[in-house]
């Protein structure tokens, strides 16, 4: 079984640029959350995704969005790149209810912002 | 802020020492506690969960000890193995079903 594919795995953006990142979540799993994870801050939670609704949110700004497509993959964008938006992104699938399950991550897609 | 709040930073053990990771909380609505392992360029992996109503719960050589009165849980690492250094984070799930994660601990266990 395929586990969580993230893409791109690597990019470089420079302020004021907008990126979109990819998650394709296990097969089966309608679940998808975004973390960002930085030396600093850890893992801080985006957005948590279910059926194409967004189920949760965390304390980022407006220019952090997702969206979830009927497939259950998702994608996330961050427009208006500062230099602090550099960070993993992972994504993080789990089945129904997420909170009796576990997160399944991906190995994340790691951003730079020069 | 941090939610739950995880010590130590960091912490070196030798080969067969027990690793010992602390986490607190405040929000007493968590009801989910697990602890995820990280190598290095990889994603997040769950090792263990706990329920409040549980005190202890062992799984090989990772166990998690929970105190709810004291709204604390630790992660002891017993026989530490050099393969078990990675960076360990304590999490909870709230009442929204989101997933705060403590800081994270890097383990390095040295042969």
């Amino acid at each position: 079984k395929a586990g969580v594919t993230q893409t791109p795995r690597y990019l470089i953006k420079t302020r004021g640029q907008q990126v979109t990142l990819s998650c394709s979540p296990i097969s089966g799993h309608r679940s998808v959350s975004w973390y960002q994870q930085t030396p600093g801050q850890g893992l801080q939670f985006l957005f948590e995704y279910f059926s194409e609704t967004q189920r949760n949110k965390g304390n980022f700004p407006g220019r952090f969005s997702g969206r979830q497509f009927s497939n259950s993959r998702s994608e996330m964008n961050v427009s208006t790149l500062e230099l602090g938006d550099s960070a993993l992104y992972l994504c993080a699938s789990s089945l129904q209810d997420r909170r009796t399950g576990e997160l399944f991550f991906g190995e994340g897609s790691r951003l730079t912002v020069l | 802020q941090q939610q739950v709040k995880q010590s130590p930073q960091s912490l070196i053990v030798q080969k067969g020492g027990i690793s010992i990771i602390n986490c607190a909380y405040e929000n007493t609505a968590f009801d989910y506690f697990p602890w995820y392992q990280q190598f290095p360029g990889k994603g997040p992996a769950l090792l263990i969960a706990i329920r409040p109503d549980v005190s202890e719960k062992k799984e090989g050589r990772f166990t998690i000890s929970f105190n709810k009165s004291a709204k604390q849980f630790s992660l002891h690492i017993m026989d530490s193995q050099p393969g078990d250094s990675a960076t360990y984070f304590c999490a909870a799930t709230d009442s929204w079903g989101k997933l705060q994660f403590g800081a994270g601990t890097q383990v390095v266990v040295t042969p």
